[in-house]
């Protein structure tokens, strides 16, 4: 595609309840991060990949968070018994290598709100 | 352990005016810094990065390691430059951070 696509762009859902939300990528990065934005906040990273494999995971807020990427494309970030701290714009971005070599383009962003 | 802090959270200028959005960074390497901009219902977006030494949109930014500086400058403030601005610090192990942010209001 021609940019970085996060789905669905807005979700509700009620506490406890688990979501997944989906980024794919430009095609051909090889590098995908996952950041979340509050209210108030900067954005906050989460977890980056290099192909498949996740060399940081240290974002990660909780054991209810996990993300995986599969065929060096799309990823999954899911939450599991979401609580309403959840709630915030969950946003992927891609890039060739890494941020140091090439810029990192950002994806629309997920709206998640924990009710 | 990296720190990016943006002081202001809005700043209001008139067209025209200069602008000048601060930021500080923690980082005990050599840091690559960046700045990154969201207009209005679009995406985040690279404006510039300090290896570059180019002027984006009229933006310019220095490093000042001295200071720990990386501000954002404009001399001549337009209307389309109204959005949110972040800086971001590339310190290693392929982890952007950002600060809080700072959003940029161009008044007519």
């Amino acid at each position: 595609g021609a940019g970085v696509s996060q789905s669905p762009s807005n979700k509700v859902t009620e506490k406890g309840k688990d979501v997944e939300l989906r980024c794919d990528p430009i095609s051909g990065h090889t590098a995908l991060y996952w950041y979340r934005q509050s209210l108030g906040q900067g954005l906050e990273f989460l977890i980056y990949f290099q192909g498949n494999s996740a060399p940081d995971k240290s974002g990660l807020p909780s054991d209810r968070f996990s993300a995986e990427r599969t065929g060096g494309s799309v990823s999954t970030l899911t939450i599991q018994r979401t609580q309403q701290e959840d709630s915030a714009v969950y946003l992927c971005a891609s890039s060739l290598y890494g941020y140091q070599n090439t810029e990192a383009f950002f994806g629309q962003g997920t709206r998640l709100t924990v009710v | 352990a990296q720190r990016v802090t943006q002081p202001e959270k809005l700043l209001s200028v008139f067209k025209g005016a200069p602008v000048e959005l601060k930021c500080n960074y923690s980082y005990s390497g050599s840091p690559e810094l960046f700045w990154y901009v969201q207009y209005s219902r679009q995406r985040l977006q690279l404006l510039l990065r300090h290896i570059s030494r180019e002027s984006i949109k009229g933006f310019t930014a220095d490093l000042n390691k001295g200071e720990t500086s990386f501000h954002l400058k404009k001399p001549f403030a337009q209307e389309e430059d109204s959005a949110m601005y972040y800086c971001a610090l590339w310190g290693g192990g392929n982890k952007l951070t950002f600060g809080t942010g700072t959003q940029l209001k161009v008044e007519l």
